[in-house]
């Protein structure tokens, strides 16, 4: 499984584009990148999942660049209840079931 | 189901004491994860079932800790003579095929605390 480094921490205003970046050097040929958002007293949910250059859903943004050894969420205009935290993920679908998800990043959006 | 529920959502326990989580995972999904998660932490992987088989108990912490879903649906972490140091929340997950690439859909977590 892929080693993944997140900032531990950042903060925003609303209204203002956020970009959250991975570093995943390790990265194996089959692996994908999956990112996950969590809120206080929830778990996990699935926010986007890519393999190269760029996916967009209607939360975010994946941005991946051509050597795939780093990612980047983007969140559009984000608002207080984007407030989370956000995991990156990294592995592919036979590296077997054990799940790392790191500490991830704090995400606080103020007023 | 509408998604994956953990009973209890509280639980107090003094040291020393048996606990049993447990899990309704989503209709139909083959694979279930446990997770534990401590305050500030991610969620640290503990066990898999894939139906009822227990593929991968690699991050059980220790022999005091057993889990099973042995109708291949519900699932139920057991923690024996429970310590402080137990004292986290623990997150049930369920998948269709368990691979990472999978989403998966997790429950609202069992805070657990050792007095």
């Amino acid at each position: 499984l892929a080693k993944t480094t997140q900032p531990i921490s950042m903060d925003s205003y609303e209204g203002q584009e956020v970009n959250i970046t991975c570093s995943h050097n390790n990265i194996a040929t089959n692996d994908y990148i999956t990112w996950y958002q969590q809120f206080p007293s929830q778990g996990p949910r699935f926010i986007i999942q890519g393999y190269k250059t760029k996916v967009t859903n209607e939360v975010a943004s994946l941005f991946i660049p051509a050597d795939r050894k780093s990612s980047t969420l983007s969140l559009p205009r984000v608002s207080l209840s984007d407030t989370a935290v956000y995991y990156c993920l990294v592995g592919d679908k036979t590296g077997g079931f054990k799940t790392i998800f790191g500490a991830g990043t704090r995400l606080f959006v103020k007023a | 189901g509408a998604g994956v529920s953990q009973s209890p959502r509280y639980k107090v326990a003094k040291r020393g004491q048996d606990v049993a989580l447990r899990c309704d995972p989503i209709s139909g999904h083959v694979s279930l994860f446990w997770y534990q998660q401590a305050l500030g932490q991610g969620p640290e992987f503990l066990t898999y079932f894939q139906n009822e088989a227990q593929l991968d108990k690699s991050g059980l912490p220790s022999d005091r800790f057993f889990a099973e879903r042995p109708e291949g649906s519900v699932s139920t972490l057991k923690i024996q003579r429970t310590q402080q140091e137990d004292s986290a929340v623990y997150l049930c997950a369920s998948s269709t095929t368990g691979a990472i690439t999978d989403t998966q859909y997790f429950g609202p977590g069992t805070r657990l605390t050792v007095l």
